[in-house]
């Protein structure tokens, strides 16, 4: 497929335990953004990657959340010793360096018990 | 007050009918989103625009950026139509801030 791709759709997982969501992004497109949306809350920004790196990460919520990006190409959002407050969707999206179009992945949702 | 403000929150239309969404934004915009996101569907992006009207079959959005003010009309609605409607701003580099989506319910 050419569309952004998220893994996984689903993540259950305890509180107190760490998750890794991943994101493969358009190819050719050398940025990419992750949001969250909580439920019943709207769509709130992440951070955002140029290449391989993060010029804007103000929208991390704690210093639990981490992401990285490698080859310009998969991000991975890190979020340890999970509360059940992260528990939402998260969306990744892509977009061509200059272009203000942003194509979204189908998202992970991540529900913490 | 949130930087971009839609309305209405909820609303419920008879097939055939043409709908608005309005979408009010308080921040100087280089970009503004239409997305729709389908009940446990991912977001697809209706239209991106800066200025002036895009149409795209049967919804058409504008934007008057001295009003800070943008519409996405539906013409001709149908239930397939449904879904959680969001505008979206880009206003300072890259990143989007949202609306807080429009439910949109089209009874047959």
């Amino acid at each position: 497929g050419a569309g952004v791709s998220q893994s996984p759709s689903n993540k259950v997982t305890e509180k107190g335990k760490d998750v890794e969501l991943r994101c493969d992004p358009i190819s050719g497109h050398t940025a990419l953004y992750w949001y969250r949306q909580s439920l019943g809350q709207g769509l709130e920004f992440l951070i955002y990657f140029q290449g391989n790196s993060a010029p804007d990460k103000s929208g991390l919520p704690s210093d639990r959340f981490s992401a990285e990006r490698t080859g310009g190409s998969v991000s991975t959002l890190t979020i340890q010793r999970t509360q059940q407050e992260d528990s939402a969707v998260y969306l990744c999206a892509s977009s061509l360096a200059l272009a203000p179009e942003q194509f979204f992945g189908p998202g992970t949702r991540l529900t913490v018990l | 007050k949130n930087e971009v403000e839609q309305s209405p929150q909820n609303l419920t239309a008879q097939e055939g009918e043409f709908i608005t969404i309005n979408c009010s934004y308080s921040v100087g915009i280089s970009a503004l989103h239409w997305l729709q996101q389908h009940p446990g569907g991912g977001i697809v992006s209706l239209f991106m625009l800066s200025s002036g009207k895009k149409k795209h079959g049967r919804l058409i959005a504008t934007i008057n950026i001295q009003e800070k003010h943008s519409s996405l009309h539906i013409t001709a609605s149908h239930p397939r139509d449904s879904a959680v409607y969001i505008c979206a701003v880009m206003a300072g580099g890259n990143k989007l801030v949202f609306g807080a989506g429009t439910i949109l319910r089209v009874k047959s």
